[in-house]
């Protein structure tokens, strides 16, 4: 659902390290799922997707699972670079192709 | 590709004025864009889904009439805020999918951001 007046949850990585950001669903009806990075005063950049008829999808540096069972969806970046530093939102398509539902997002912070 | 462009990228201005906020899709036709709220460290608040050649879709507890869509081309849609007040100043964005049938996603815009003084 919409999320309202939450404050973002910070994952702090060391550059190098492997970053794992989660992401719960609330509609299982939900068939596609867009995960995006929006830096400040930016509008949110297209990372990767997939369809709920996948379990795992590759991109460069980047792995998006889902696990419809449980609603849960999450993001892999590998070797995390401080230009990964942003806030990463996870959303979900439902009713027909026109409505996305954006999660909380998660602020992604890169110690060098 | 798939590039949307927003303008203005900033806004200030007094207390009763209207603003009009363009967003363009530069290197593809959109059928349907989308405007957004975004108040500081939160996610994005889906205002109204916009159809080129017909009537936006607003969502629950959005003023339509506070709020003017307009969606003449199948490369431009504007937010115009009306009689804007202090309380109307966010960052304002929108996002444009490409024609076509198929799940894909949208593409954003850098956003508006607007002060109301």
């Amino acid at each position: 659902g919409e999320s309202v007046g939450l404050h973002l949850p910070t994952l702090s990585v060391q550059e190098g390290d492997n970053s794992i950001i989660n992401c719960a669903y609330s509609n299982s009806a939900s068939d596609y799922f867009i995960w995006y990075k929006q830096e400040s005063g930016k509008g949110p950049q297209f990372i990767i997707d997939i369809r709920s008829n996948m379990d795992k999808r590759q991109g460069q540096r980047v792995t998006v699972l889902l696990n419809k069972t449980v609603k849960h969806l999450s993001l892999q970046i590998a070797a995390t670079q401080p230009g990964d530093s942003a806030v990463y939102f996870c959303a979900e398509n439902s009713g027909g192709y026109q409505k996305v539902t954006f999660g909380i997002g998660t602020k992604l912070q890169v110690i060098p | 590709g798939a590039v949307v462009s927003q303008h203005p990228s900033w806004v200030i201005c007094k207390s009763g004025t209207s603003v009009k906020i363009e967003c363009r899709s530069l290197d593809f036709q959109a059928t349907t864009m989308f405007w957004y709220r975004q108040f500081p460290k939160q996610s994005l608040m889906l205002m109204a889904t916009s159809n080129e050649g017909s009537k936006a879709t607003y969502e629950q507890g959005v003023e339509k009439d506070k709020f003017l869509i307009n969606h003449a081309s199948l490369t431009l849609s504007t937010l115009t805020v009306t009689s804007a007040h202090p309380e109307d100043s966010s960052f304002y964005i929108c996002s444009a999918r490409a024609y076509g049938t198929g799940l894909q996603p949208q593409h954003f815009g850098d956003g508006t951001r607007l002060s109301i003084l």
